[in-house]
């Protein structure tokens, strides 16, 4: 099947600074991605649909400057956490939908620890 | 709005048994598709089977069965001959993956 790369697996970094987190569509284009959070023992919930060569689709009560979505090419989109603070501590997971969405390839996650 | 129910937070099976978990969910779709993800302990999404709305035949992949209920809106998941691998979180989904369930944590006791 079809494989999305998520970089990296895990990251710590200080309060008040951004880390970025990559998803990689390497053997298929993707125009559309999501990325979820987790928080632990919880389901995925949806923050927002990049969309190749537009705008982000945020969700309801996620925070656009905070959560920073780049979809600048088919195989890439990236998540920049901006000003992060600990409570943004979490387990980020990006997906790709298949052809007409019958079915979604995720990526590995990323664990993000801010201290 | 799009919703999906997963009302058993943890389930336990004894290896070679069979359990089913139960997922409802809501939509104004006509159209769609519905999906059983496994979680293992590494949190990598697995996919474990699909449904396609439209489609009055359960869908089956080896030991895992879907029972799908189009009006009733309910859309379990049975595993047969569980096995000690089988133990993960497991989440129900819709809308294209945009909307999980709560999740099910599945147990199989050796």
């Amino acid at each position: 099947g079809a494989v999305v790369s998520q970089h990296p697996s895990w990251v710590i970094c200080k309060s008040g600074t951004s880390v970025k987190i990559e998803c990689r569509s390497l053997d298929f284009q993707a125009t559309t991605m999501f990325w979820y959070r987790q928080f632990p023992k919880q389901s995925l919930m949806l923050m927002a649909t990049s969309n190749e060569g537009s705008k982000a689709t945020y969700e309801q009560g996620v925070e656009k400057d905070k959560f920073l979505i780049n979809h600048a090419s088919l195989t890439l989109s990236t998540l920049t956490v901006t000003s992060a603070h600990p409570e943004d501590s979490s387990f980020y997971i990006c997906s790709a939908p298949g052809r007409r969405e019958t079915e979604a390839f995720f990526g590995q996650g990323t664990r993000l620890t801010v201290v | 709005a799009q919703t999906v129910t997963q009302s058993q937070p943890e389930m336990s099976v004894q290896e070679a048994e069979t359990v089913t978990l139960s997922c409802t969910y809501d939509t104004s779709e006509s159209d769609y598709y519905l999906f059983w993800y496994k979680q293992p302990p590494s949190r990598q999404m697995i996919l474990v089977i699909r449904q396609e709305a439209y489609k009055q035949q359960n869908a089956t992949e080896n030991r895992f069965s879907v029972n799908f209920q189009k009006a009733a809106k309910s859309f379990s998941l049975k595993i047969s001959d569980s096995q000690l691998g089988d133990a993960a979180m497991y989440f129900c989904a819709h809308s294209g993956v945009r909307v999980f369930g709560t999740g099910t944590r599945l147990k199989v006791l050796a």
